[in-house]
């Protein structure tokens, strides 16, 4: 079965740093899906960052990269110029398509609590 | 706005109750995923439709029940409910037969509470 552990429950980072966080899986599959979540007091899910298992090239949007080891089976999320905005719950997700054509299947980790201070 | 229309956004309740959950997926999408999220926890996958069907199952409780209809929203159905299910309860939608679009799109959440 897959896992997706994230093991920082809370993090902070000084407004303008570099925070990273960091997230492991396990799972036997060789083609997947790799994502992290956003979500603000809003309570809403925001999708940052997708990177997919077949990609060696670390994806990067904007302020916000990932460091992907396929090997290590490590996703970390790196934000950089961190804003008060991103104050949030980060969720790291995998997911992969499921035994049946068009399904897919989402496992999602505890989650780390970022705090940025002014 | 993600296009994934929840409903309501607020419940709350009394123990042993019935209570439904109402979830509208984005245009053109056929999957509708249901995510429960209790006290800070990570999101626990309860149950997937695909164009009507269930798809896939994961921790829901026999107390528990949904369908996704012909017009594919769909709804929770959560009956004899406890203290323990007061939580925030998400849907998502994905396109689910474009393998490279690979994401999910989630609603705004309903927060239930039993009291």
């Amino acid at each position: 079965a897959q896992t997706v552990t994230q093991s920082q429950p809370e993090m902070s980072v000084q407004e303008a740093e570099t925070v990273t966080l960091s997230c492991t899986y396990d799972t036997s599959e060789n083609n997947y899906y790799l994502f992290w979540y956003k979500q603000p007091p809003s309570r809403q899910m925001i999708l940052v960052i997708r990177q997919e298992a077949y990609k060696q090239q670390n994806a990067t949007e904007n302020r916000f990269s990932v460091n992907f080891q396929k090997a290590a089976k490590s996703f970390s999320l790196k934000i950089s110029d961190s804003q008060l905005g991103d104050t949030a719950m980060y969720f790291c997700a995998f997911m992969k398509h499921g035994t049946v054509k068009g399904t897919y299947k989402y496992i999602f980790g505890t989650g780390t609590r970022l705090k940025v201070l002014a | 706005d993600s296009g994934v229309t929840q409903t309501p956004k607020h419940l709350i309740t009394a123990t042993g109750q019935r209570v439904t959950l109402r979830c509208s997926p984005r245009s053109g999408d056929l999957s509708v995923y249901w995510y429960q999220q209790s006290l800070d926890q990570g999101l626990q996958f309860l149950i997937q439709y695909y164009n009507g069907e269930e798809r896939a199952k994961g921790n829901i409780l026999e107390r528990f029940s949904a369908q996704q209809f012909p017009d594919l929203h769909s709804e929770l159905n959560l009956s004899s409910l406890e203290l323990g299910d007061s939580a925030l309860y998400f849907c998502a939608s994905s396109v689910g037969d474009r393998v490279e679009v690979g994401e999910a799109f989630f609603g705004q959440g309903t927060r239930l509470t039993v009291v």
